[in-house]
């Protein structure tokens, strides 16, 4: 079951703005990251942020996360052509016995150059 | 390191026949994950295992799928007899601590297709 809804399904953008894809959940959390595919390839990790974190940078990267609202949003700044991939988020349901990641359905992101 | 592992990178495969996909994860790592990827269901978790054992098999579809860990550099995920609709990209992952809050490193995955 997915845990993570992200909004929108698809954005397309030119090379130079802002990206910002949001991210729903449902359950309480111990912390939500974040993740990027190019096509045909693995995840890769981005950005952790726990749940008593409101707000995290990495680079370019703007990730908050609003536990009242059981939201996240993910911005990426001056984008580039390389950026274009799908995004995912992935809500850690921590068990006893290790972390349990529940990805949403993603992000497709295309920036044109 | 080399990274997570996953053989073969492509199968195809007739329907009503076994498939075995496999995985080495990055060593020293206490977590493992296979996770199926279709364009209509997005990256659906199927099992996982914390030091080898099997913690959480919910996601597994159908009792024609299951995956061991014999150790703990190594995993298998078995489909018999396989259908068309287990076409997919699987996914392993693994993480390197217990308790939460560790990222996920993932495999380049493995292309199923059942015809």
């Amino acid at each position: 079951s997915q845990q993570g809804e992200e909004d929108p399904q698809a954005l397309s953008i030119q090379e130079g703005e802002n990206a910002t894809m949001n991210c729903s959940y449902k359950t309480s959390i111990n912390n939500l990251q974040w993740y990027r595919q190019n096509s045909g390839r693995g995840l890769v990790h981005l950005i952790l942020i726990r749940s008593n974190e409101r707000e995290k940078h990495s680079g370019r990267l703007r990730v908050t996360l609003d536990t009242s609202k059981k939201s996240s949003s993910l911005l990426i700044t001056a984008s580039r052509a390389a950026d274009t991939a799908s995004y995912f988020c992935a809500t850690d349901d921590s068990m006893e016995y290790g972390n349990k990641l529940v990805f949403g359905a993603g992000t497709i992101l295309r920036v044109k150059s | 390191d080399a990274g997570v592992i996953q053989s073969p990178r492509h199968e195809v495969t007739e329907m009503g026949q076994e498939v075995t996909l496999r995985c080495k994860p990055i060593s020293g790592h206490n977590s493992l994950f296979w996770y199926r990827q279709t364009m209509m269901r997005g990256l659906e978790l199927l099992i996982y295992f914390n030091n080898n054992v099997p913690i959480d098999d919910s996601g597994m579809p159908e009792d024609r799928f299951s995956a061991k860990m014999p150790n703990a550099s190594f995993s298998t995920l078995k489909i018999q007899p396989s259908e068309p609709r287990d076409s997919a990209v699987y996914f392993c992952a693994s993480t390197p601590g217990q308790g939460g809050g560790t990222e996920a490193f993932f495999g380049q995955g493995t292309r199923l297709t059942v015809v």
